[in-house]
């Protein structure tokens, strides 16, 4: 089946430094989309950014991630995290038609330090 | 803009019984609507799938003898639980596909299930 691993549990970091979170797959589907989801605390998840196409950096806020097929990766970094930034992260794959349910990983929590 | 409405947002019920919870599109039609359940300590399960024109279609582990959903229009849509049990509880989420914009999936906050 279809699974997608990222970085869990917890992601610490100063406000104004680099953040990334890593996120991996394994998918049957032959052509594949993919999604961060931000979730804010009693806030349903809302799309940071998506992608369809290899090695395209894709852009939103401050965040980036490229979808690279060939390490089956998107993974999501910004160069100088904020405050505001602390949240719950999901990496999210679909089928390319988008005709499915997503597959989401376990979520990581982004907790931004004065 | 796309609003997604659940009700309720947070119920209790008690072993055995079953609880109805539902969700709405506002301000689009919906092409799909995905039911997801977050349990504790997991990420999101796909519960079951319900496309126009289509069959539900439900994920390994979830039955329609469990999780009877409703789709009687392109807004709107409810799934009961069913003689709901400790395993049950977490937060249930509806994901919403737009006509317009199929590409994304938006959701409501939920409904958080308490299961005593």
């Amino acid at each position: 089946g279809d699974s997608v691993t990222q970085t869990e549990g917890l992601v610490t970091v100063t406000e104004g430094l680099p953040v990334k979170l890593n996120c991996t797959y394994q998918t049957t589907y032959l052509t594949i989309a993919f999604f961060w989801y931000v979730q804010y605390l009693n806030e349903a998840p809302q799309v940071l950014l998506k992608s369809s196409t290899d090695n395209k950096r894709t852009e939103h806020q401050g965040f980036h991630a490229t979808l690279h097929k060939s390490s089956s990766s998107f993974h999501l970094q910004k160069s100088s995290a904020q405050l505001s930034d602390s949240a719950l992260y999901y990496c999210a794959l679909s089928d390319g038609d988008y005709a499915q349910g997503l597959t989401f990983g376990l979520g990581t929590r982004v907790s931004v330090f004065p | 803009g796309a609003l997604v409405y659940q009700y309720p947002r947070r119920t209790i019920c008690k072993s055995g019984t079953s609880m109805r919870m539902e969700c709405q599109a506002v301000g689009f039609q919906a092409t799909s609507v995905a039911w997801y359940r977050q349990s504790p300590q997991k990420t999101f399960e796909l519960i079951a799938l319900s496309t126009v024109n289509s069959a539900i279609k439900y994920e390994q582990n979830f039955t329609q003898e469990k999780f009877p959903i409703s789709h009687p229009n392109l807004s709107f849509s409810s799934m009961t639980v069913l003689n709901a049990y400790l395993e049950d509880r977490g937060l249930y989420l509806c994901g919403v596909r737009d006509w317009g914009n199929y590409a994304e999936q938006f959701f409501g906050p939920g409904t958080r299930l308490t299961v005593l």
